[in-house]
């Protein structure tokens, strides 16, 4: 099965806020990652998480990380259109892979 | 700026021809990888390379090799394409995991026909 889990479509209304969430198995992994992906586009790094922290906040984002649960999520505030993309949660495995899950696709609706 | 260019963004082959998607990276990256990516089944890894010469399976290999030659280029080989190899690819390199994680290319759409 896969290694990291996310559900594939999130509907938002503009200005609301949007909540993406993910599970992983690897108890182990040292970094946990967001990336985004436009229309077109390969993926950026939108932010990343260490093991021991609990939560981490960047502007509109925020990152909370569960490690008992093995749960990560990522939530923006006042989702604007151009928030609107694919969404992928990123584990860490060992020292140089990283294993995706399968991406939610957030549309912005005015 | 960090980059890794994918030299093209759209491809269309005929079956059975080899077909050759080059990545170059000017980040002096000892790693880079290959991913196929697919609706509802997200980015599953194809090949990757750790250092020059070297390269490892990923999870879906059949069908595919690579080459890395020189640190900054890996080049994904499709032997005989296949309809089933229609999909979107993705090139990423890394110095390790950790803060920077992996950086992307931004893809080349193959269209096998």
């Amino acid at each position: 099965g896969e290694d990291v889990e996310q559900s594939l479509f999130l509907s938002v209304r503009e200005g609301d806020s949007s909540v993406i969430n993910c599970t992983y198995t690897d108890s182990s992994s040292t970094y946990l990652y967001w990336y985004k992906q436009e229309p077109g586009a390969g993926l950026q790094l939108l932010t990343y998480i260490f093991s021991n922290m609990d939560m981490k906040q960047d502007q509109r984002l925020t990152v909370l990380l569960n490690k008992k649960d093995k749960h990560l999520s990522l939530r923006i505030a006042d989702t604007q259109t151009g928030d609107s993309a694919i969404y992928f949660c990123a584990e860490s495995k060992g020292d140089y892979k990283l294993s995706f899950g399968a991406g939610t696709t957030v549309t912005v609706r005015a | 700026d960090v980059k890794v260019t994918q030299s093209s963004r759209y491809l269309v082959k005929r079956t059975g021809e080899k077909v050759f998607l080059e990545c170059v990276q000017d980040m002096d990256h000892e790693n880079m990888f290959w991913y196929r990516q697919d609706p509802g089944l997200g980015l599953r890894l194809i090949y990757f390379s750790y250092d020059v010469k070297m390269k490892e399976k990923g999870d879906i290999p059949e069908g595919y090799s690579v080459s890395r030659e020189k640190k900054e280029r890996f080049s994904l080989i499709l032997e005989s394409a296949s309809t089933n190899q229609t999909s979107m690819y993705l090139c990423a390199s890394s110095l390790a995991t950790g803060v920077y994680g992996y950086t992307f290319g931004s893809g080349t759409r193959l269209t096998v026909v």
